[in-house]
């Protein structure tokens, strides 16, 4: 089936540098992925929807100048933490919606980020 | 906008018991689709049940079935026969109809978090 995979698993970095998550899906073409996060105990949050080929889209309240999204390829989205802060400390997670010859969505396996 | 209310947040049963978890959502769109998550603690999130608005009939998936009242807008999740494997976090989802609307993302409810004891 269907496989999204995001890198990294887990990243500890510290307060002010920029971090890169990366997801892949490896078997389908994916031109759109979204990107939720998570804090402990909570529910899934969309930040934002990446797009292939155009600019990402944001939901109301996430900084686009924090969260750069890039949908490099019809197979890549990327999402960068810059000038982290511990209170991005959080799980981020990245889904390819359904789409052709797919009928759910797939996501990835998620990215524990602890800034110190 | 689309909201997903799970009013439960934490539930508890022994092995081998049945339990159901509530899920109330609030849509102005005819034509959408219905979901229960499973995140463990893994975290990794997998597709449990799904439930198209058209079709009347409830989905079932072996243990795993839903009680889906289009007009009162509820979608509970039964789980028969419990297993030690089956605790973890269930988020209650919606999703526009991908097919009419183009790439739909999916709106969660709370998390009901299940814990199967032995």
């Amino acid at each position: 089936g269907a496989v999204v995979s995001q890198h990294p698993s887990r990243v500890i970095c510290k307060s002010g540098t920029s971090v890169k998550i990366e997801c892949r899906s490896l078997d389908f073409q994916a031109t759109t992925m979204f990107w939720y996060r998570q804090f402990p105990k909570q529910s899934l949050m969309l930040m934002a929807t990446s797009n292939e080929g155009s600019k990402a889209t944001y939901e109301q309240g996430v900084e686009k100048d924090k969260f750069l999204i890039n949908h490099a390829s019809l197979t890549l989205s990327t999402l960068t933490v810059t000038s982290a802060h511990p209170e991005d400390s959080s799980f981020y997670i990245c889904s390819a919606p359904p789409g052709v010859n797919r009928n759910e969505a797939f996501f990835g396996q998620g990215t524990r980020l602890t800034v110190v | 906008a689309q909201t997903v209310t799970q009013s439960q947040p934490e539930m508890s049963v022994q092995e081998a018991e049945t339990v159901t978890l509530s899920c109330t959502y609030d849509t102005s769109e005819n034509n959408y689709y219905l979901f229960w998550y499973k995140q463990p603690p893994s975290r990794q999130m997998i597709l449990v049940i799904r439930q198209e608005a058209y079709k009347q009939q409830n989905a079932t998936e072996n243990r795993f079935s839903v009680n889906f009242q289009k007009a009162a807008k509820s979608f509970s999740l039964k789980i028969s026969d419990s297993q030690l494997g089956d605790t973890a976090m269930y988020f209650c989802a919606f999703m526009k109809h991908w097919r009419i609307q183009g790439a739909q993302k999916l709106v969660f409810g709370q998390g009901t978090r299940l814990t199967i004891n032995p």
